[in-house]
């Protein structure tokens, strides 16, 4: 199946501080989710987007299909923004983009005050 | 909207012990899953469904049975608990094949 590494694993940084996390996957994708999972455990979606750029106040996404990876970018980070941050893909070869998302292992994000 | 809701929240289970989650979802989705989460790790697919009184398999299928008999709702059953099956589950659900999925709260299940 589809492989999604995630880098890097841990990141520690200071409120105010830009950041960028990154996302390979191994085969073309016909959808990619980036998701914020909060302390709490909940799973909030930050993007859609199998291909392009989009953006969201402070966060933004771009994806480049043709070479098979997706940053998500997060400028002026505050202690809110931290969590663990996951890609998540669904392979255009696999049960047609029907069965599911193919998740990464996260990154891991705190921000300190 | 309620979006994707997920029944119970918490739940403890002995060895040997069976059970149903209960994911209810009430913006018409086609499209179904239950996923479960590790310490650590990312999600992993259990069971998805493409449509009212379908189910398929995911990566982690054993242990699990599920069932679709109403489009709004996507049940996943533990017929013989295993502390194995220690983890969160996540229901998630979207339109079709080209838009984003969006999950559930979750089920924190303790097997022991």
């Amino acid at each position: 199946g589809i492989q999604v590494e995630q880098s890097p694993p841990d990141l520690i940084l200071q409120e105010g501080a830009n950041s960028t996390l990154r996302c390979n996957f191994s085969d073309s994708v016909n959808n990619l989710q980036w998701f914020h999972q909060n302390p709490w455990g909940q799973l909030i979606n930050l993007f859609y987007i199998p291909s392009g750029t989009k953006q969201n106040g402070r966060l933004s996404a771009t994806t480049v299909a043709t070479e098979r990876y997706s940053l998500l970018y997060i400028s002026s980070s505050q202690t809110t923004d931290s969590g663990v941050y996951f890609c998540a893909v669904a392979s255009t070869y696999s049960g047609g983009g029907a069965d599911g998302l193919t998740f990464g292992k996260g990154t891991h994000l705190i921000i300190q005050p | 909207n309620a979006g994707v809701t997920q029944t119970p929240k918490f739940r403890v289970l002995k060895t040997g012990q069976s059970m149903t989650l209960l994911c209810a979802q009430d913006m018409n989705h086609e499209y179904m899953y239950w996923y479960r989460q590790d310490p650590g790790m990312g999600l992993r697919l259990i069971h998805y469904s493409v449509g009212e009184g379908t189910t398929a398999k995911g990566e982690v299928p054993d242990g699990y049975n599920v069932s679709r008999l109403k489009k709004q709702n996507f049940l996943l059953g533990l017929e013989s608990a295993a502390p194995s099956q220690t983890s969160v589950y996540f229901c998630a659900s979207r339109k079709g094949l080209h838009y984003e999925q969006y999950f559930g709260p979750g089920t924190r299940l303790t097997v022991t």
